[in-house]
């Protein structure tokens, strides 16, 4: 099973509301990351969480907050969004680095429409 | 600051071509280097891993190559039929600091036409 899992896989929420994006994966895996990607650009890199601990914030903003409850799940919070915050959210999962193999595994996404 | 460059940004063939999309990346220091295959809308398929110290990777009609020294990573796709057609994406794990960070280059779109 290769399988990384996302809900919900679409998202219209208010400028006020709160909401959680949720990622799931069966594989072992104790890396596990959030990526943002906007409409023809590459995928960009949020959140890394290594062994359930926040190893790499990439200067996202605080209306963003991500929490891995344990290793197989991993959340992100979303609070008072803008609107240029809407896009595609990715989840992936790897190894860790200390291991023969670390290729990331990515889910289908969660398209998110901040109104 | 890792940067990685796809080239060509588009490209459309007939169906049966073989065709060949390229990468390169200015940190020859990587872990590994994958491509993915995006179709539109939707999440990331990993298609080959890479890890540093290989040349090469195949999986059924595609092969990926590497030269690190030289920051240069090609795609080679034979037969293509259109189920090909997605963006293709580079990424590469960099071997420093950021250890578990993947960066991406812009992606090639590939349409092949029946």
């Amino acid at each position: 099973d290769t399988e990384v899992t996302q809900t919900p896989k679409h998202l219209v929420m208010g400028m006020t509301n709160k909401k959680s994006l949720k990622c799931e994966q069966h594989m072992g895996h104790r890396a596990m990351y959030w990526y943002k990607q906007k409409a023809k650009k590459p995928p960009e890199l949020m959140f890394v969480y290594s062994y359930e601990k926040l190893s790499i914030n990439e200067s996202v903003p605080s209306r963003f907050s991500p929490e891995c409850p344990n290793s197989s799940l991993l959340n992100l919070h979303l609070h008072a969004l803008q609107p240029e915050d809407s896009a595609l959210y990715l989840c992936a999962s790897s190894l860790p680095r200390d291991t023969l193999s670390t290729e990331a595994f990515f889910g289908q996404g969660t398209r998110l429409t901040v109104v | 600051k890792q940067e990685v460059t796809q080239i060509p940004a588009a490209l459309s063939v007939p169906e049966g071509e073989n065709l060949v999309l390229n990468c390169s990346f200015t940190d020859s220091a990587i872990y590994n280097l994958q491509w993915f295959r995006q179709d539109p809308g939707k999440g990331l398929t990993s298609l080959l891993l890479i890890q540093s110290s290989q040349r090469e990777q195949t999986s059924g009609r595609l092969n990926a190559s590497l030269d690190k020294s030289s920051g240069r990573s090609t795609l080679y796709i034979a037969a293509s039929q259109p189920g090909d057609s997605a963006t293709y994406l580079c990424a590469v794990s960099s071997s420093g600091g950021s250890n578990y960070k993947l960066t991406f280059g812009k992606g090639t779109l590939l349409t092949v036409n029946p």
